[in-house]
């Protein structure tokens, strides 16, 4: 099973919509998860720390099921501006290195 | 709003030369990493450095590979004899660690791109 699983789309959506991804890991040990987006060419950005109790910062929401393995992406009202690649990481150990997952390709319309 | 910087933003080298890609992280970090991203493909983890010395290095950090910290402010990467394909994007990143939330938030660079020919 590969470290990080993720649906690589595209996910073509227009603006306004809400769109979410899912991401799974292998590590149950996982320890923090993070979601980062990265523009073509460019280095990933942090986007959100996800936290067990799920959170949300603006129109991005972040959830984490532990027993599943899996955590999730909500982005709500979408804007031109949202097209990126999201990547899923996370840390096996605080401070230790991040996993990246290959990411998801979203790409929002007019 | 502080960030890490790199330099250079592009490194076109030959086959056998050395390269130092530089990299100046975020001024109260104490973690600092490298990471590549072959074109295509996924970012992955080379080595982490903290209190000057290697934590961790991946299989991909051989020999080859060191890093230094020759002062308070730059880390660099040294790749000694650059083969074709050490080519990709190099990522310098840091973090500190957010006693609140138990987290190390890593934070990158804008990268070096490196062309091996």
């Amino acid at each position: 099973r590969k470290e990080v699983e993720q649906d690589p789309g595209p996910f073509n959506v227009p603006e306004g919509a809400t769109v979410a991804f899912n991401c799974t890991y292998s590590n149950s040990a996982s320890q923090s998860f993070f979601w980062y987006r990265q523009d073509c060419r460019k280095e990933p950005k942090l986007l959100m720390s996800v936290y067990s109790s799920g959170n949300e910062d603006g129109r991005f929401t972040a959830q984490l099921n532990r027993a599943s393995q899996y955590i999730s992406l909500l982005i709500r009202d979408s804007k031109l501006s949202d097209s990126a690649t999201y990547l899923c990481v996370w840390d096996a150990w605080l401070g230790d290195k991040l996993i990246f997952g290959t990411g998801t390709r979203l790409q929002v319309f007019p | 709003e502080p960030e890490v910087t790199q330099t250079p933003s592009h490194q076109v080298t030959q086959m056998g030369q050395e390269v130092i890609l530089r990299c100046v992280p975020i001024s109260n970090h104490l973690y600092f990493y490298w990471y590549r991203q072959i074109l295509g493909q996924k970012v992955e983890f080379l080595v982490s450095f903290y209190n000057n010395e290697i934590s961790e290095k991946s299989e991909i950090f051989d020999d080859q590979f060191s890093v230094e910290r020759p002062d308070g402010s730059n880390f660099t990467l040294k790749i000694r004899s650059t083969k074709l394909e050490d080519s990709a994007m190099y990522f310098c990143a840091s973090s500190e660690f957010l006693a609140g939330v138990s987290s190390y938030e890593q934070y990158f660079g804008p990268g070096t791109r490196l062309t091996v020919t």
